[in-house]
């Protein structure tokens, strides 16, 4: 069975640029998570998808940046304009059925940003 | 709001001897617990959890973590080190409202030979 999948693996970018990272989760998997994850600290849940619609974005800065998953398969998050304090690495996770609390989350590899 | 705390961000073991790993949860509600490791530049892998089923888990890797609920607590132990546990730990809990994990500091556990 084929992993969580995102690109690209790594992104320099100057501050003020935008970006864009990809995410492909399990097939069959209803629920996406994107995660933020500093250095030093653990992942922080930016957004979750149940198939396309939003579940949570309550933490997400609504201000720079925003994620769609139009077909209820793939993601995109999007940063827009790109902060020095956004550098990071992006972790795109799934899970099987509704998201419930027990449910295990797969994680991609990530994609390392460096704002510059 | 829930929350973990992962006590020492760094711990050091001789190859061969206990690892402990400490977790402490704050939730309103009974909670459901993970331990997760990450190897270097590769995303988190779930090494177990807990589901309320029972106190003591076991997990891959030889790792197991016991519940208790009056210590809140959820360490994460493994008898004997191997060098391939070289990696960081990341406690995870999920529960109140919100179904997404809420994660941990994060202890990076070096293996010594």
């Amino acid at each position: 069975e084929a992993g969580v999948a995102q690109s690209p693996r790594y992104k320099i970018i100057e501050k003020r640029q935008s970006v864009a990272f990809w995410c492909n989760p399990i097939s069959g998997h209803a629920t996406l998570y994107w995660y933020q994850q500093i250095l030093g600290q653990g992942p922080k849940l930016l957004i979750q998808f149940q198939n396309n619609g939003v579940v949570d974005d309550s933490q997400l800065p609504k201000d720079r940046f925003s994620a769609e998953r139009l077909k209820g398969v793939d993601s995109t998050l999007k940063i827009q304009p790109a902060k020095l304090e956004d550098s990071a690495v992006y972790l795109c996770a799934s899970s099987l059925i509704s998201g419930a609390n027990q449910e295990t989350q797969y994680f991609g590899p990530g994609t390392r940003l460096l704002v510059l | 709001a829930q929350s973990v705390t992962q006590l020492g961000s760094h711990v050091s073991v001789s190859e061969g001897a206990l690892v402990l790993l400490r977790c402490n949860y704050s939730s309103s509600v009974p909670p459901y617990l993970f331990w997760y490791v990450q190897y270097p530049n590769q995303g988190l892998q779930l090494l177990l959890k807990y589901t309320s089923a029972a106190t003591l888990v076991k997990g891959i890797n030889g790792f197991e973590a016991e519940f208790k609920k009056s210590e809140t607590s959820f360490h994460l132990t493994k008898p004997s080190a191997h060098m391939s546990d070289a990696a960081e730990y990341f406690c995870a809990v999920s529960g109140e409202g919100r179904r997404a994990l809420t994660f941990g500091s994060g202890t990076r556990l070096q293996v010594q030979p």
